[in-house]
């Protein structure tokens, strides 16, 4: 069974300032994909960003960025320019890439609380 | 483009119940999950369905079921409530077999049993 672990439970950053989450995870697999996710007080998981493991490129989205290492399994976000609106909870998530069709499920770690200081 | 709603926001029930939840999904998408989140943690994957049938299921009891209709919408039911089925629970959809389609969530029911 695949595991993902989140070792910060909680955050801070200044506004403006760069921060970076940590996540690593366990899996005999090959073939996955990872995701980090954030859930706003408004409880909605929004997706941030997502890596193909097959891919060495690491994946950008605007202000977010991710540090993926395969080899030692970890996958950590970074923030840049951090913004109030950026607070929130962060969890990332784990898909296998043999899933069924219509059989994909996530793995999540359990979160990391981001506080951003005006 | 209508995203993932999910009914009631809030339900406090009583130990020993029933409780159905419901999802309706993010148009075009076939597929639907439900993940339980309890306080302080990271959803935890209850089970999917994909063509009105379940289609992988985490570790949670028969009392936990589910359905799906031709329209997609799906309802979570839990029977026997126990003090520790009190979470969140999440609904998801996507257009199964799509990577490019990831799973896309409601605003959760958090459900209370005393």
């Amino acid at each position: 069974a695949q595991t993902v672990t989140q070792s910060q439970p909680e955050m801070s950053v200044q506004e403006a300032e760069t921060v970076t989450l940590s996540c690593t995870y366990d899996t005999s697999e090959s073939d996955y994909y990872l995701f980090w996710y954030k859930q706003p007080p408004s409880r909605q998981m929004i997706l941030v960003i997502r890596q193909e493991a097959y891919k060495q490129q690491n994946a950008t989205e605007n202000r977010f960025s991710v540090n993926f290492q395969k080899a030692a399994k970890s996958f950590s976000l970074k923030i840049s320019d951090s913004q109030l609106g950026d607070a929130a909870m962060y969890f990332c998530a784990y898909r296998s890439g043999y899933a069924n069709f219509g059989n994909e499920k996530l793995t999540f770690g359990t979160g990391t609380r981001l506080t951003i200081i005006p | 483009e209508t995203g993932v709603t999910q009914s009631p926001t809030h339900l406090i029930k009583t130990r020993g119940q029933q409780v159905t939840l419901r999802c309706s999904s993010q148009s075009g998408h076939n597929t639907v999950s439900w993940y339980q989140q309890a306080l302080g943690q990271g959803p935890q994957f209850i089970f999917q369905y994909y063509r009105e049938e379940e289609n992988g299921r985490g570790n949670f009891p028969p009392r936990f079921s589910g359905l799906q209709f031709p329209n997609y919408s799906s309802e979570l039911n839990v029977n026997a409530l126990e003090l520790d089925d009190s979470a969140l629970y999440l609904c998801a959809s996507s257009a199964s077999g799509s990577y490019n389609s990831p799973l896309h969530f409601g605003n959760g029911t958090r459900l209370t049993v005393t």
